[in-house]
């Protein structure tokens, strides 16, 4: 089975500066994909960023971006210029296309404060 | 175009109560989930769909019961409702970015359900 581990519960960053939300995972599949997702107070769930496993270029979605270690299972996410708008939790989640399904695993989540 | 559509936003059941949590795309998807996100956690797949008439227990099955028969539509049944199965629920719908080649899963707003 596979397992997505955030070692970090709780970060905090000052408005405008940049922070990275750590993420590894476990699977045996070769092919899979990796989400991050934000998760506001009001509980939506928000799609950040998604990265292919067979793509070696790190993807960047405007001021987010992530690096991508696929030997370490490493999948960490950067967030440049931080807005107080970014204060939420964001949960990492791999989707293994193996089984046909792309059924999600998530991590239990970082919570992000951004202060003025 | 409204996306991943769930209905109610909250319910409260007394124990051993049954009910549906409605889930609608329109996105033309074919993958459909059910996940369960409990205090502090990730979220859970209970069930999923990768195509009309077809469906599979995810993780935490036990106690729901799912049907697909449109493309659309993915209904949850909680049959005899128990204490431990309040929990925030939140649908999605998977499919392709051709324009991107790459999957994507986007989630309704959650149904936060209490059970007493």
């Amino acid at each position: 089975a596979q397992t997505v581990t955030q070692s970090q519960p709780e970060m905090s960053v000052q408005e405008a500066e940049t922070v990275t939300l750590s993420c590894t995972y476990d699977t045996s599949e070769s092919n899979y994909y990796l989400f991050w997702y934000k998760q506001p107070p009001s509980r939506q769930m928000i799609l950040v960023i998604r990265q292919e496993a067979y793509k070696q270029q790190n993807a960047t979605e405007n001021r987010f971006s992530v690096n991508f270690q696929k030997a370490a299972k490493s999948f960490s996410l950067k967030i440049s210029d931080s807005q107080l708008g970014d204060t939420a939790m964001y949960f990492c989640a791999h989707g293994d296309s193996g089984a046909g399904s792309y059924q999600l695993t998530f991590g239990k989540g970082t919570k992000l404060s951004v202060i003025p | 175009n409204a996306g991943v559509t769930q209905t109610p936003k909250f319910r409260i059941l007394k124990i051993g109560q049954s009910m549906t949590l409605q889930c609608t795309q329109d996105m033309n998807h074919n993958y459909m989930y059910w996940y369960r996100q409990d205090p502090g956690m990730g979220l859970k797949l209970i069930y999923y769909s990768v195509g009309a008439g077809i469906t599979d227990k995810g993780e935490v099955p036990n106690g729901y019961n799912v049907s697909r028969s449109t493309t659309e539509d993915f209904p949850l049944r909680l049959e005899l409702a128990a204490p431990s199965q309040t929990s925030v629920y939140f649908c999605a719908s998977g499919g392709w970015d051709w324009g991107r080649s790459a999957y994507e899963q986007y989630f309704g707003p959650g149904t936060r359900l209490t059970v007493t």
